[in-house]
C-alpha cells in the first residue's frame, strides 16, 4: 500500500533557486517526516512535523502540513549543488493499517545545477 | 558513535541459497525495521520490531523472516532467495517510529542470480 506519494518525481533547478516538493497521503496520520538520500546511501532524517502542526522550519528547510488535504510540502530555499539528492516523505500507516508501520513515498529526485 | 551497521554491504548469491543480513544498533532503540528499495518504488517496509520478541509484517514480508532476540540486533533472513528479491536493503532504528527520527544503516546491495 502506498501511503505517501511525492511529486514531482524529478526536479532540476539552478543553484540559488528554491525547490518545492509535495507529498500526499491517503489516511489520517500522527506524524510526517522528510528524509534525504544521497545516491545509494542510507537515508538521513531532515524534519518531523506532527499532525497538529501546520508549518515547521529548520535552517533552509520549510515543511508545511495540510491535514485537510492530506498533503505536505518541503521547500528548500537558496538551493546549493550539495542539495542534489532524493527526498522522501514518510508517514505512519494510520489507524486503518497501523501507526507503527512506516510508509515511504517514491521520492523526488532533485538536481541542483551549479 | 551512534550508528546502525549492516553486513554484508554487497552480496551476490544464487536462487535458493539461504542467507542472512545482519543489522545492529548501538543506541538502545526499541524500534527496528527492514526496508527494501527498488527504482521508482521508494522504500517499502518488510518487517519491523517494536521490541525484543515483538515483530510485525510491513508491506512486503513475503519471502523474508526476521527475529529479535536481543534489543540491538535484527537480522533479516531469506530462506530461499529468488531473483525478485534482488534489491537494496536498509535497516533502521528509532525510539518510536514517526515520533522520532529513524537512523539508517549504509545499505546492503543484494543480487540473486
Amino acid at each position: 500500500s502506498q501511503q505517501g506519494e511525492e511529486d514531482p518525481q524529478a526536479l532540476s533547478i539552478q543553484e540559488g533557486e528554491n525547490a518545492t516538493m509535495n507529498c500526499s497521503y491517503k489516511t489520517s496520520i500522527n506524524n510526517l517526516q522528510w528524509y534525504r538520500q544521497n545516491s545509494g546511501r542510507g537515508l538521513v532524517h531532515l524534519i518531523l512535523i506532527r499532525s497538529n502542526e501546520r508549518e515547521k522550519h529548520s535552517g533552509r528547510l520549510r515543511v508545511t502540513l495540510d491535514t485537510s488535504k492530506k498533503s505536505s510540502s518541503l521547500l528548500i530555499t537558496a538551493s546549493r549543488a550539495a542539495d542534489t539528492a532524493s527526498y522522501f516523505c514518510a508517514t505512519d500507516g494510520g489507524a486503518k493499517t497501523s501507526y507503527d508501520k512506516v510508509i515511504f513515498g517514491p521520492g523526488t529526485s532533485l538536481s541542483v545545477i551549479p | 558513535e551512534a550508528q546502525v551497521t549492516q553486513n554484508p554491504r554487497y552480496l551476490i548469491t544464487v536462487t535458493g541459497k539461504k542467507l542472512t543480513v545482519t543489522c545492529s544498533q548501538n543506541m538502545n532503540h526499541e524500534y527496528m525495521s527492514w526496508y527494501r528499495q527498488d527504482p521508482g518504488l521508494g522504500l517499502r517496509q518488510i518487517y519491523y520490531s517494536m521490541n525484543v520478541e515483538v515483530t510485525d509484517k510491513g508491506d512486503v514480508p513475503e519471502g523474508y523472516k526476521v527475529s529479535r532476540k536481543e534489543k540491538r540486533n535484527f537480522p533479516l533472513i531469506l530462506e530461499s532467495p529468488s531473483p525478485n528479491q534482488t534489491s537494496l536493503y536498509f535497516c533502521a532504528s528509532s525510539l518510536r517510529p514517526l515520533y522520532n527520527e529513524q537512523f539508517f544503516g549504509p545499505g546492503t546491495r543484494l543480487t540473486v542470480l
